[in-house]
């Protein structure tokens, strides 16, 4: 079946512009989590969304940073004012539940590039 | 930080040798995953081990768990080439609320 995608696999943009990344996740999976993974770095937690409730914004860096996701499906990750630190790796992930119970599937990735 | 250290950083093996990944945590968890990432697959999940089991198994990975002493370790036997990529420990920590912290991992090199 099919996977996790997200879109632009690449991007390129300007210090100061914004940028929306997008997630689709696995049909009926109803946990959706954003990471953010630098150059040889692990990964950092960005947020996650558990169906109906309230999103665990808890790993957003800065207010520049927000996310949505839009009748329990599609998600859209938005930096505004992008900074060269924001150059990373942006991977989505989605699971049938928890994390407790399931395993992550996680997306091939947007790469950002802030110029 | 509450986030899983792998240990080494780096291995390089030759084609047919085991290869051993540590994973040591700072707090109490409810499970512990590991996740291979190369360029041609991106992240993979490989094995979750709940915090009450000692040991589990997949194919030629065995994974440990010693919640006395915070830490899990990985064990690829007779390694192949396409194992070569970074593999990765995450936490579900204990009032973490549902999110994964992941650690560094371990860049494997198998060599033929």
């Amino acid at each position: 079946g099919a996977g996790v995608s997200q879109s632009p696999s690449n991007k390129v943009t300007e210090k100061g512009k914004d940028v929306e990344l997008r997630c689709d996740p696995i049909s009926g999976h109803t946990a959706l989590y954003w990471y953010r993974q630098s150059l040889g770095q692990g990964l950092e937690f960005l947020i996650y969304f558990q169906g109906n409730s309230a999103p665990d914004k808890s790993g957003l860096p800065s207010d520049r940073f927000s996310a949505e996701r839009t009748g329990g499906s599609v998600s859209t990750l938005t930096i505004q004012r992008t900074q060269q630190e924001d150059s990373a790796v942006y991977l989505c992930a989605s699971s049938r539940g928890g994390i407790s119970s399931y395993e992550q599937y996680f997306g091939p990735g947007t790469r950002l590039t802030v110029t | 930080s509450q986030q899983g250290e792998e240990d080494p950083q780096a291995l390089s093996i030759q084609e047919g040798e085991n290869a051993t990944m540590n994973c040591s945590y700072k707090t109490s968890i409810n499970n512990l995953q590991w996740y291979r990432q190369n360029s041609g697959r991106g992240l993979v999940h490989l094995i979750l081990i709940r915090s009450n089991e000692r040991e589990k198994h997949s194919g030629r990975l065995r994974v440990t768990l010693d919640t006395s002493k915070k830490s899990s370790s990985l064990l690829i036997t007779a390694s192949r080439a396409a194992d070569t990529a970074s593999y990765f420990c995450a936490t579900d920590f204990t009032g973490g609320g549902n999110k994964l912290t992941f650690g560094t991992g371990t860049q494997l090199k198998v060599e033929l």
